[in-house]
Protein backbone atom coordinates (compact mmCIF):
# COMPACT_ATOMS: atom_id res chain seq x y z
CA UNK A 1 0.00 0.00 0.00
CA UNK A 2 2.07 3.23 -1.32
CA UNK A 3 1.58 6.13 0.53
CA UNK A 4 1.06 9.67 -0.34
CA UNK A 5 3.24 10.55 -3.73
CA UNK A 6 4.77 13.27 -4.59
CA UNK A 7 6.66 14.50 -7.69
CA UNK A 8 9.08 16.02 -8.95
CA UNK A 9 10.89 15.83 -5.94
CA UNK A 10 12.91 19.06 -7.03
CA UNK A 11 11.59 21.22 -9.74
CA UNK A 12 13.67 24.09 -10.63
CA UNK A 13 12.01 26.77 -12.34
CA UNK A 14 13.23 30.37 -13.60
CA UNK A 15 11.14 33.37 -12.13
CA UNK A 16 8.40 33.70 -14.88
CA UNK A 17 7.58 29.82 -15.60
CA UNK A 18 4.94 27.90 -14.50
CA UNK A 19 5.38 25.30 -11.63
CA UNK A 20 3.35 22.34 -11.87
CA UNK A 21 3.38 19.57 -8.69
CA UNK A 22 1.36 16.49 -8.46
CA UNK A 23 -0.12 14.55 -5.26
CA UNK A 24 -1.26 10.66 -5.21
CA UNK A 25 -3.20 10.33 -2.08
CA UNK A 26 -3.14 6.87 -0.05
CA UNK A 27 -5.66 4.49 -1.32
CA UNK A 28 -8.73 4.90 0.18
CA UNK A 29 -7.80 8.60 1.51
CA UNK A 30 -10.25 10.90 -0.51
CA UNK A 31 -8.90 14.21 1.30
CA UNK A 32 -6.12 16.39 0.33
CA UNK A 33 -4.05 19.34 2.30
CA UNK A 34 -1.51 20.74 0.68
CA UNK A 35 1.35 22.69 3.47
CA UNK A 36 4.11 25.07 2.52
CA UNK A 37 7.22 25.10 4.37
CA UNK A 38 9.41 28.26 3.52
CA UNK A 39 13.00 27.91 5.08
CA UNK A 40 13.55 28.30 8.84
CA UNK A 41 9.69 28.36 9.29
CA UNK A 42 6.94 25.81 10.00
CA UNK A 43 4.62 24.28 7.46
CA UNK A 44 1.41 26.64 6.43
CA UNK A 45 -1.54 25.61 5.74
CA UNK A 46 -2.27 26.51 2.11
CA UNK A 47 -5.65 24.57 0.77
CA UNK A 48 -7.83 21.59 1.30
CA UNK A 49 -9.48 19.32 -1.29
CA UNK A 50 -12.07 16.76 -2.40
CA UNK A 51 -12.66 14.93 -5.43
CA UNK A 52 -13.88 17.97 -7.63
CA UNK A 53 -14.14 20.27 -5.03
CA UNK A 54 -12.04 22.94 -3.20
CA UNK A 55 -13.12 22.53 0.44
CA UNK A 56 -10.88 25.31 2.16
CA UNK A 57 -7.88 27.89 0.49
CA UNK A 58 -8.01 30.66 3.58
CA UNK A 59 -3.74 29.76 3.05
CA UNK A 60 -3.56 30.00 -0.39
CA UNK A 61 -1.82 33.22 -2.18
CA UNK A 62 -5.00 35.48 -3.53
CA UNK A 63 -2.88 35.68 -6.96
CA UNK A 64 -0.29 32.88 -9.41
CA UNK A 65 -1.90 29.90 -6.88
CA UNK A 66 -4.51 27.62 -8.01
CA UNK A 67 -5.20 23.96 -6.63
CA UNK A 68 -7.10 21.36 -8.19
CA UNK A 69 -8.08 17.55 -7.24
CA UNK A 70 -9.87 15.96 -10.43
CA UNK A 71 -12.37 13.06 -10.56
CA UNK A 72 -9.61 11.04 -11.91
CA UNK A 73 -5.88 11.54 -11.62
CA UNK A 74 -3.72 13.19 -8.82
CA UNK A 75 -4.12 16.83 -7.48
CA UNK A 76 -2.36 19.41 -8.54
CA UNK A 77 -0.73 22.57 -6.73
CA UNK A 78 -0.18 24.82 -9.70
CA UNK A 79 1.98 28.43 -9.01
CA UNK A 80 1.80 30.55 -12.50
CA UNK A 81 4.76 33.10 -13.01
CA UNK A 82 7.40 32.10 -10.02
CA UNK A 83 8.91 34.33 -8.12
CA UNK A 84 11.98 33.83 -5.90
CA UNK A 85 10.10 33.61 -2.92
CA UNK A 86 8.04 30.60 -3.92
CA UNK A 87 10.98 28.37 -3.36
CA UNK A 88 9.90 26.57 -0.48
CA UNK A 89 9.24 22.81 0.25
CA UNK A 90 5.42 22.08 -0.73
CA UNK A 91 4.17 19.12 1.12
CA UNK A 92 1.17 17.40 0.29
CA UNK A 93 -0.96 15.24 3.19
CA UNK A 94 -3.86 12.97 2.62
CA UNK A 95 -6.56 11.49 5.44
CA UNK A 96 -9.71 9.29 5.09
CA UNK A 97 -13.29 10.96 5.31
CA UNK A 98 -12.71 10.40 8.76
CA UNK A 99 -9.60 11.14 9.85
CA UNK A 100 -9.59 8.83 12.91
CA UNK A 101 -8.30 8.47 16.16
CA UNK A 102 -5.18 10.68 15.53
CA UNK A 103 -6.90 13.19 13.69
CA UNK A 104 -3.76 13.24 11.67
CA UNK A 105 -2.80 13.17 8.00
CA UNK A 106 -0.30 10.76 6.09
CA UNK A 107 2.35 13.27 4.26
CA UNK A 108 3.50 12.50 1.42
CA UNK A 109 7.69 13.23 0.62
CA UNK A 110 7.90 16.75 -0.56
CA UNK A 111 8.34 18.64 -3.57
CA UNK A 112 11.18 21.10 -3.27
CA UNK A 113 10.92 24.05 -5.49
CA UNK A 114 14.10 26.55 -6.30
CA UNK A 115 13.07 29.12 -8.31
CA UNK A 116 16.33 30.67 -10.26
CA UNK B 1 -0.39 35.71 14.42
CA UNK B 2 1.00 32.18 15.20
CA UNK B 3 -1.70 30.08 16.82
CA UNK B 4 0.94 27.44 17.37
CA UNK B 5 4.13 28.70 19.05
CA UNK B 6 7.59 26.50 19.76
CA UNK B 7 9.77 29.05 21.30
CA UNK B 8 13.09 26.59 20.77
CA UNK B 9 14.22 26.73 17.55
CA UNK B 10 16.72 23.80 18.58
CA UNK B 11 17.76 21.66 21.15
CA UNK B 12 20.50 18.96 22.45
CA UNK B 13 20.63 16.33 24.81
CA UNK B 14 22.54 13.12 25.28
CA UNK B 15 21.96 10.16 24.39
CA UNK B 16 19.78 8.32 26.86
CA UNK B 17 18.63 11.30 28.77
CA UNK B 18 15.62 12.74 28.48
CA UNK B 19 14.35 15.33 25.81
CA UNK B 20 11.57 17.84 26.58
CA UNK B 21 10.08 19.88 23.94
CA UNK B 22 7.79 22.90 24.53
CA UNK B 23 4.62 23.89 22.91
CA UNK B 24 2.45 26.75 23.48
CA UNK B 25 -1.00 27.65 21.87
CA UNK B 26 -3.23 30.72 21.76
CA UNK B 27 -6.31 29.16 20.23
CA UNK B 28 -8.99 28.26 23.30
CA UNK B 29 -10.88 26.44 20.16
CA UNK B 30 -8.24 23.66 20.09
CA UNK B 31 -9.39 20.62 21.42
CA UNK B 32 -6.75 17.97 20.04
CA UNK B 33 -2.96 18.29 19.65
CA UNK B 34 -0.79 16.04 17.69
CA UNK B 35 3.30 15.88 17.06
CA UNK B 36 5.07 14.84 13.76
CA UNK B 37 8.59 14.50 13.72
CA UNK B 38 10.09 15.11 10.10
CA UNK B 39 13.85 13.81 8.91
CA UNK B 40 15.59 16.03 6.31
CA UNK B 41 14.60 15.61 2.95
CA UNK B 42 11.40 13.64 3.92
CA UNK B 43 7.78 14.69 4.70
CA UNK B 44 6.29 14.42 8.33
CA UNK B 45 5.24 11.50 10.46
CA UNK B 46 2.69 11.35 12.85
CA UNK B 47 3.95 10.70 16.36
CA UNK B 48 1.79 11.27 19.01
CA UNK B 49 -1.62 12.66 20.01
CA UNK B 50 -3.94 14.12 22.41
CA UNK B 51 -7.27 15.30 23.13
CA UNK B 52 -7.93 17.96 25.55
CA UNK B 53 -9.98 15.58 28.15
CA UNK B 54 -7.04 14.16 28.68
CA UNK B 55 -3.21 15.51 30.25
CA UNK B 56 -0.95 12.59 29.49
CA UNK B 57 -0.67 10.01 26.59
CA UNK B 58 2.27 7.74 26.56
CA UNK B 59 3.22 5.61 23.96
CA UNK B 60 7.00 3.50 24.58
CA UNK B 61 9.36 6.33 24.90
CA UNK B 62 7.21 8.60 24.29
CA UNK B 63 5.01 10.81 26.34
CA UNK B 64 2.56 13.73 25.64
CA UNK B 65 1.60 16.26 28.70
CA UNK B 66 -1.05 18.97 27.86
CA UNK B 67 -1.90 21.48 30.68
CA UNK B 68 -4.97 23.02 29.34
CA UNK B 69 -5.63 26.10 31.64
CA UNK B 70 -1.48 27.03 31.15
CA UNK B 71 -2.31 26.55 26.73
CA UNK B 72 0.99 24.08 27.12
CA UNK B 73 2.06 20.92 26.00
CA UNK B 74 5.25 19.26 26.01
CA UNK B 75 6.81 15.91 24.34
CA UNK B 76 8.83 13.61 26.48
CA UNK B 77 10.97 11.20 24.76
CA UNK B 78 13.07 8.84 27.31
CA UNK B 79 15.61 7.95 26.82
CA UNK B 80 16.81 9.85 23.84
CA UNK B 81 18.42 7.93 21.20
CA UNK B 82 20.51 8.99 18.23
CA UNK B 83 17.63 7.87 15.75
CA UNK B 84 15.56 10.54 17.44
CA UNK B 85 17.59 13.51 16.32
CA UNK B 86 15.38 15.52 13.81
CA UNK B 87 12.70 18.45 13.66
CA UNK B 88 9.68 17.76 15.73
CA UNK B 89 6.53 19.89 14.55
CA UNK B 90 3.57 20.62 17.32
CA UNK B 91 0.36 21.13 15.94
CA UNK B 92 -3.62 21.44 17.22
CA UNK B 93 -6.59 21.41 16.05
CA UNK B 94 -10.52 22.23 17.07
CA UNK B 95 -12.07 19.18 14.68
CA UNK B 96 -13.49 15.92 15.98
CA UNK B 97 -13.01 12.84 13.79
CA UNK B 98 -15.96 13.77 11.58
CA UNK B 99 -16.02 17.03 11.00
CA UNK B 100 -12.82 19.62 9.28
CA UNK B 101 -10.59 22.35 10.51
CA UNK B 102 -7.82 22.07 9.06
CA UNK B 103 -4.40 20.99 11.27
CA UNK B 104 -2.09 24.35 12.48
CA UNK B 105 1.43 24.11 12.91
CA UNK B 106 4.04 25.46 15.11
CA UNK B 107 7.34 26.50 13.67
CA UNK B 108 9.38 23.33 14.71
CA UNK B 109 11.91 22.04 16.95
CA UNK B 110 15.48 20.85 15.84
CA UNK B 111 16.78 18.15 18.22
CA UNK B 112 20.03 16.90 18.33
CA UNK B 113 20.67 13.09 20.53
CA UNK B 114 24.33 13.42 20.42
CA UNK B 115 26.21 9.93 21.46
Amino acid sequence: NAGVMQNPRHLVRRRGQEARLRCSPMKGHSHVYWYRQLPEEGLKFMVYLQKENIIDESGMPKERFSAEFPKEGPSILRIQQVVRGDSAAYFCASSPPNRGSNYGYTFGSGTRLTVV
Amino acid sequence: DQQVKQNSPSLSVQEGRISILNCDYTNSMFDYFLWYKKYPAEGPTFLISISSIKDKNEDGRFTVFLNKSAKHLSLHIVPSQPGDSAVYFCAATPSSATSYDKVIFGPGTSLSVIP
